[in-house]
């Protein structure tokens, strides 16, 4: 199986920071890859699929970068909403993994 | 608008079975599979497996192989997924998600990740 590989674990930032959130697959993937924000006690919502398309509805401050094994999720500005934990997905093959999650709180 | 309702919460013994359902509306039930995943308290998400819905093809994780089946009934527009022989440790919310898989278009191909989730079913397993 393909390992995911998240960091941070945990960050700390402020209202307005510039975040960024890192995750290396074991192997290369392509851009096969997605990125998840969860809430306590709610569903995890996809974000960002092929690495870099924004979905409908997710605000422009996210972004994601990447290919190969290599990949970023960047919050440009970040707002109270935004505390949160983040995951990553390959959806490169089976069995599908996660990163092991990156919980962003505030400083 | 798509969605996904899940079955309600479930106690079972250790040993037990358990079959959560999701039901899928405001789209061609058929087009798309559906991944489960599950998530034990204070842990992060684990991919159980994936079903199509177009043929009903099974992948399942290899820690789930032979305690987990998933099915589709297509006139309902509902995926089932089994777990048996239940353990403490599976305690968890178990989540249905829409799997869009891999469209590939002119020697280009973009994958559309677990776009719709389900509420989550807690499941608690304890004697």
């Amino acid at each position: 199986a393909i390992q995911m590989t998240q960091s941070p674990s945990s960050l700390s930032a402020s209202v307005g920071d510039r975040v960024t959130i890192t995750c290396r697959a074991s192997q290369d993937i392509r851009n096969e890859l997605g990125w998840y924000q969860q809430k306590p006690g709610k569903a995890p919502k996809l974000l960002i699929n092929a690495a870099s398309i924004l979905q409908s509805g997710v605000p422009s401050r996210f972004s994601g970068d990447g290919s190969g094994t290599d990949f970023t999720l960047t919050i440009s500005s970040l707002q109270p909403e935004d505390f949160a934990t983040y995951y990553c997905l390959q959806d490169f093959n089976h069995p599908r993994t996660f990163g092991q999650g990156t919980t962003l709180v505030s400083k | 608008q798509v969605q996904l309702v899940q079955s309600g919460g479930e106690v079972k013994k250790p040993g037990a079975s358990v079959k959560v359902s999701c039901k899928a509306s405001g789209y061609t039930f058929s087009t798309y599979g559906f991944s489960w995943v599950r998530q034990a308290p204070g842990q992060g998400p684990e991919w159980m497996g994936w079903i199509s819905a177009y043929n009903g093809n099974t992948n399942y994780a290899q820690t789930y192989q032979g305690r987990v089946t998933m099915t589709t009934d297509t006139s309902a527009s509902t995926v089932y997924m089994e777990l048996r022989s239940l353990r403490s440790d599976d305690t968890a919310v178990y989540y249905c998600a829409r799997d869009r898989g891999r469209d590939c278009r002119g020697g280009r191909c973009v994958t559309y990740g677990l776009d719709v989730w389900g509420q989550g079913t807690t499941v608690t397993v304890s004697s």
